[in-house]
């Protein structure tokens, strides 16, 4: 069966970096497109960008443009979501999401991972 | 960039009541692009319908899509205890946006 399982909460400084990981099992990795999705304390859903696991490239929305690189690693069916310069405002539950392509919606999601910027 | 704009923010229902969810869009988007999202608290989201009106695996048949346009609605007959969450409608148009989100309560 499909799983997405990230990586742990995290607890960072302003002005610090922190990487997310998202390891994908039960589906052919470079099949599919991965997209990550934030949501802030009792927010709602943000979409952050798209990563393409068989071509290695990714697109990110232009608000995040600068501070956050997404990569992937085929060896291990693992995608990564790295933000820098992190403000108290980037506190919230970053999600992985895959997508099937020109499939325009998220059919599998990882269970999220906290990042909290204190 | 297309809003898209869900309402009523909260809806509160009894078990077995049907409920209706709007999400409406500031300018037409193809319904083909057009999906919903159950957020039960403290799980990630999970798809319930795309293409408007396509049920996604394993979701029952008390959920239904339609819509076409700037209108989509998602309507839950037969409320459950276990449908407490909040509905996200989310669409693709060269970037993927995501309604605010309806709270549905069961009183």
């Amino acid at each position: 069966q499909v799983q997405l399982v990230q990586s742990g909460a995290e607890v960072k400084k302003p002005g610090a970096s922190v990487k997310v990981s998202c390891k994908a099992s039960g589906y052919i990795f470079t099949s599919y497109y991965m997209h990550w999705v934030r949501q802030a304390p009792g927010q709602g859903l943000e979409w952050m960008g798209i990563t393409y696991p068989s071509s290695g490239t990714a697109n990110y929305v232009q608000t995040f443009q600068g501070r956050v690189v997404m990569t992937s690693d085929t060896s291990t069916s693992t995608v990564y979501m790295e933000l820098s310069s992190l403000r108290p405002e980037d506190t919230a539950v970053y999600y992985c999401a895959r997508e099937r392509p020109e499939g325009y919606r998220f059919d599998y999601w990882g269970q999220g991972a906290l990042v909290t910027v204190s | 960039e297309i809003v898209l704009t869900q309402s009523p923010g909260t809806l509160s229902l009894s078990p077995g009541e049907r409920a209706t969810l709007s999400c409406r869009a500031s300018q037409s988007v193809n319904s083909d692009y057009l999906a919903w999202y159950q957020q039960k608290p403290g799980q990630a989201p999970r798809l319930l319908i795309y293409g408007a009106s396509t049920r996604a695996t394993g979701i029952p048949d008390r959920f239904s899509g339609s819509g076409s346009g700037t209108d989509f609605t998602l309507t839950v007959s037969r409320l459950e205890p276990e449908d407490v969450a909040v509905y996200y409608c989310q669409q693709y148009g060269y970037s993927y946006i995501f309604g605010q989100g309806t709270k549905l309560e069961i009183k």
